[in-house]
């Protein structure tokens, strides 16, 4: 079965370096979501979509941006990096029934050096 | 969405049933419980969810008290791969104005320890 496609998966940039990390989520799901996990810490929700339009925000700094194509999949575009945005950052997508589980994606591992 | 609490950690011999006990007492009528699983850095994965009723699926059997004020995740005969954080997450549950109500928020979870 088709699952949640990130890419890439490992990511190494320089301190105040632009990113962009992708999430191609499974077919005819219409619903993507953004976390981020630090070492040693639990996913902290970033940022969702819905039919391409922005459906909740969380703790998203000012410095990142996302958002959901045409064709569903979307990118979390991440500016002025710092040494504490180095972590994973995995995608999930789901139908728009929340009363469903959704699948996660294997992550993108982002190390800002 | 309600908080949830659980134990830090727990462990397991391989071949047992696995009891992973959550509380949540402030949850609501629209509030579901899942479970899901984290392996050392790969993407949570999915267990099973349920609102009042007892759930099973082949992964996992999902028991909710009558007042669904706790919830206990059963494997039921545990091997060294079900290793792995264990959460414990109550939601919202349906679509207000087209909405979707998806967002997951993970809190402390549960790491199970799976031994020979």
């Amino acid at each position: 079965a088709a699952g949640v496609i990130q890419s890439p998966r490992h990511l190494i940039k320089e301190k105040r370096e632009t990113a962009t990390l992708k999430c191609y989520p499974i077919p005819r799901h219409d619903t993507v979501y953004w976390y981020q996990q630090g070492p040693g810490q639990d996913p902290q929700f970033l940022i969702s979509f819905y039919e391409k339009m922005q459906s909740d925000k969380g703790s998203i700094p000012d410095r990142f941006s996302a958002q959901q194509f045409s064709d569903y999949h979307s990118e979390l575009n991440m500016s002025s990096l710092e040494l504490g945005d180095s972590a994973l950052y995995f995608c999930a997508s789901s139908v728009g029934d929340p009363r469903k589980g959704y699948t996660f994606g294997s992550g993108t591992r982002l190390t800002v050096v | 969405d309600a908080k949830t609490t659980q134990p830090t950690s727990m462990d397991c011999a391989e071949g047992r049933a696995a009891n992973l006990p959550c509380n949540h007492s402030t949850i609501s009528g629209n509030e579901y419980v899942y479970w899901y699983r984290q392996i050392h850095s790969q993407g949570p994965q999915y267990i099973i969810h349920g609102l009042k009723n007892n759930e099973t699926n082949e992964m996992a059997s999902l028991i909710i008290t009558e007042d669904r004020k706790s919830s206990t995740l059963i494997l039921p005969h545990a091997t060294l791969r079900d290793t792995a954080v264990y959460y414990c997450i109550v939601r919202v549950s349906f679509n207000a104005g087209g909405t979707s109500y998806g967002k997951l928020t993970f809190g402390q979870g549960t790491i199970l320890t799976v031994h020979p």
